[in-house]
């Protein structure tokens, strides 16, 4: 299957550390990208990282993504509370000239107080 | 904006029933997209628009489900009869133009619970 898996699945930290989340995936892509769901809400796209690219910033958001190991990581720099969420990376690829934008099964990031 | 509006954001019925959700998309957007989110099986994606013409419905499990794009600003996505293997979070996501697969923007969800 071309889902993006992530690892760990939840994951859980205090305040002011550093949370990383790995997705790894089995096909060529596109880019890949990460999106945010606090709980019962929609989800809510973070960052996209694109196939010839290898490194990205956002605020306190890190995205790396390395090709030749089929495999991203999102790193959250002085974890907040409000950081609390499930995150899920979405590889975006063709496959017979249709695209596709397939979702992982997300981490669930617990910040603590 | 408003942003993605869906309709309702819970619905209880009872197996065998019809179900009716419905979504209206951000402004300007013509990519649609329906989704449906279980602990089981994550987020799949059941159908998506392409300026209110169904472009890839594959997602969709079986003819009991059926989704509709009358115009730019509403869909349905109707569900006859329901099953209890039905019951999920059901999203409906929009985009715009080239990049409707860079940054898709997803409504609230409607947490259908069939009985």
């Amino acid at each position: 299957s071309q889902q993006g898996e992530e690892d760990p699945q939840a994951l859980s930290i205090q305040e002011g550390e550093n949370a990383t989340m790995n997705c790894s995936y089995k096909t060529s892509i596109n880019n890949l990208q990460w999106y945010r769901q606090n709980s019962g809400r929609g989800l809510v796209h973070l960052i996209l990282i694109r196939s010839n690219e290898r490194e990205k910033h956002s605020g306190r958001l890190r995205v790396t993504l390395d090709t030749s190991k089929k495999s991203s990581s999102l790193l959250i720099t002085a974890s907040r509370a409000a950081d609390t969420a499930s995150y899920f990376c979405a590889t975006h690829f063709l496959i017979q000239g249709a695209q596709k934008l397939v979702f992982g099964q997300g981490t669930r990031l617990t910040i603590n107080p | 904006d408003a942003g993605v509006i869906q309709s309702p954001r819970h619905e209880v019925t009872e197996m065998g029933q019809e179900v009716t959700l419905r979504c209206k998309p951000i402004s300007g957007h013509d990519y649609l997209f329906w989704y449906r989110q279980t602990m089981m099986r994550g987020l799949e994606l059941l159908i998506y628009f392409n300026n209110n013409v169904p472009i890839d419905d594959s997602g969709m499990p079986e003819d009991r489900f059926s989704a509709k794009m009358p115009n730019a600003s509403f869909s349905t996505l109707k569900i006859q009869p329901s099953e209890p293997r039905d019951s999920a979070v059901y999203f409906c996501a929009s985009s715009f133009g080239l990049a409707s697969y860079n940054e898709q923007f997803f409504g609230p969800g409607t947490r259908l619970t069939v009985l």
